[in-house]
């Protein structure tokens, strides 16, 4: 049982590059969400996901870009890399709240991207 | 009214002394509040929850004080120890339907031999 895992774990682009961030889980949650942490600013909700086929957008959405083709698998695509997007990204996914789970967010470790 | 605010930013605490990190919130429908704990190089972790139903939440040397007029949480690290060096974050949500965790801006703790 891995929980939650990321690839790559780091990564350097340069401005207008494009890349996708992959994200799984085996703990067949439903729910699963895409964060940035910047220095002083906590935890940034990018996107996040209700269920298979489904995505949301967060509180800073642009300029991201997310798929879940499957329940397990959430990814993140950069279009056009720009420095104000380099930061630590870590991706976490969660029970269904409405099936009465519990609400702790299960992260993985993290991708740290630093765009030039 | 979404926002969690945390302090201090960062703090030192000699072995064995007491860490006290606070939260307050605006928004009053929040009825769950986590804190997350982080080590460097390592995802959050759930450290603790607490639900507004009681003033207070203990596991080991970890206390959650709740209070709801105040609108205030704070975490207290008892006989804090180096290995409790980590970055530690509050946060809020409510608990019916889909609600998304809105995060503090951290705490970083260092607890010095």
């Amino acid at each position: 049982n891995a929980g939650v895992t990321q690839t790559p774990k780091f990564r350097v682009l340069k401005t207008g590059q494009s890349m996708t961030l992959l994200c799984a889980q085996d703990m067949n949650h439903e729910y699963m969400y895409w964060y940035r942490q910047d220095p002083g600013m906590g935890l940034r909700l990018i996107h996040y996901s209700v269920g298979e086929g489904t995505t949301a957008k967060g509180e800073v959405p642009d300029g991201y870009n997310v798929s879940r083709l499957k329940k397990q698998n959430f990814l993140l695509g950069l279009e056009s890399a720009a420095p104000s997007q380099t930061s630590v990204y870590f991706c976490a996914s969660s029970y269904s709240r409405l099936a009465g789970g519990a609400d702790t967010q299960y992260f993985g470790p993290g991708t740290r991207l630093t765009v030039l | 009214q979404q926002q969690v605010k945390q302090s201090p930013q960062s703090l030192i605490v000699q072995k064995g002394g007491i860490s006290i990190i606070n939260c307050a919130y605006e928004n009053t429908a929040f009825d769950y509040f986590p804190w997350y704990q982080q080590f460097p190089g390592k995802g959050p972790a759930l450290l603790i929850a607490i639900r507004p139903d009681v003033s207070e939440k203990k596991e080991g040397r970890f206390t959650i004080s709740f209070n709801k007029s105040a609108k205030q949480f704070s975490l207290h690290i008892m006989d804090s120890q180096p290995g409790d060096s980590a970055t530690y974050f509050c946060a809020a949500t409510r608990s019916t339907g889909f609600q998304k965790l809105v995060f503090g801006t951290g705490t970083r703790l260092l607890v010095s031999p």
